[in-house]
């Protein structure tokens, strides 16, 4: 398809578990985000990526999360020694460019849930 | 934290004009207003975006004032589908982060 995938699409962890979730972006988009969207909230920015280059990870909410992008194209999030606070759904979108003219597109997001 | 306020929950007979308002008294300039919404178990979907103009597409029109301090987004025949979450969002100029507040949930009625 043409559109951004995520994978896997549910993930469920023991707490203590590491958990990492994919992103494969529209083919030739420059920029990629995570974000992190908790039950009945709206999604909270975690991570920017403009091509490899990560810009801006201020939304990431402890050094347990780490975000990849090593070529450009697919990114991977990681969460190392996870925690049942870490439980939402994880969403990663992608636009064309880093112009603020560039609509985000999303994926369906992975929904992660921490035993 | 979000630059825009949306009203929690709106109803809509189908068929009719949906017309969700939102609040952006604190826009620069060079923002744009972006509006998205979410169907349950989905991702966030691109609706529409400008930056000053009215804009029209497929799915939405999208009317600014013209101190772009506040817009409202017109779903002109809103069907069952169209209910959802529906986001409105500026775009941050300072940085790359595109911030979402709660929303507007909105509830298409038969």
């Amino acid at each position: 398809g043409a559109g951004v995938s995520q994978s896997p699409r549910y993930k469920v962890a023991k707490r203590g578990q590491d958990v990492a979730l994919r992103c494969d972006p529209i083919s030739g988009h420059v920029s990629l985000f995570w974000y992190q969207q908790a039950l009945g909230q709206g999604p909270e920015f975690l991570t920017y990526f403009q091509n490899e280059a990560q810009l801006d990870k201020s939304g990431l909410p402890s050094d347990r999360f780490f975000a990849e992008r090593p070529e450009g194209s697919v990114s991977t999030l990681k969460i190392q020694r996870t925690q049942q606070e870490d439980s939402a759904v994880y969403l990663c979108a992608s636009s064309l460019d880093r112009g603020y003219n560039s609509p985000l597109h999303f994926g369906n997001g992975t929904r992660l849930t921490v035993t | 934290d979000a630059k825009t306020t949306q009203p929690p929950s709106m109803d809509c007979a189908e068929g009719r004009a949906a017309n969700l308002p939102c609040n952006h008294s604190t826009i620069s300039g060079n923002e744009y207003v972006y509006w998205y919404r979410q169907i349950h178990s989905q991702g966030p979907q691109y609706i529409i975006h400008g930056l000053k103009n009215n804009e029209t597409n497929e799915m939405a029109s999208l009317i600014i004032t013209e101190d772009r301090k506040s817009s409202t987004l017109i779903l002109p025949h809103a069907t069952l589908r169209d209910t959802a979450v529906y986001y409105c969002i500026v775009r941050d100029t300072g940085g790359f982060k595109t911030i979402f507040g709660a929303g507007t949930r909105l509830f298409v009625k038969a």
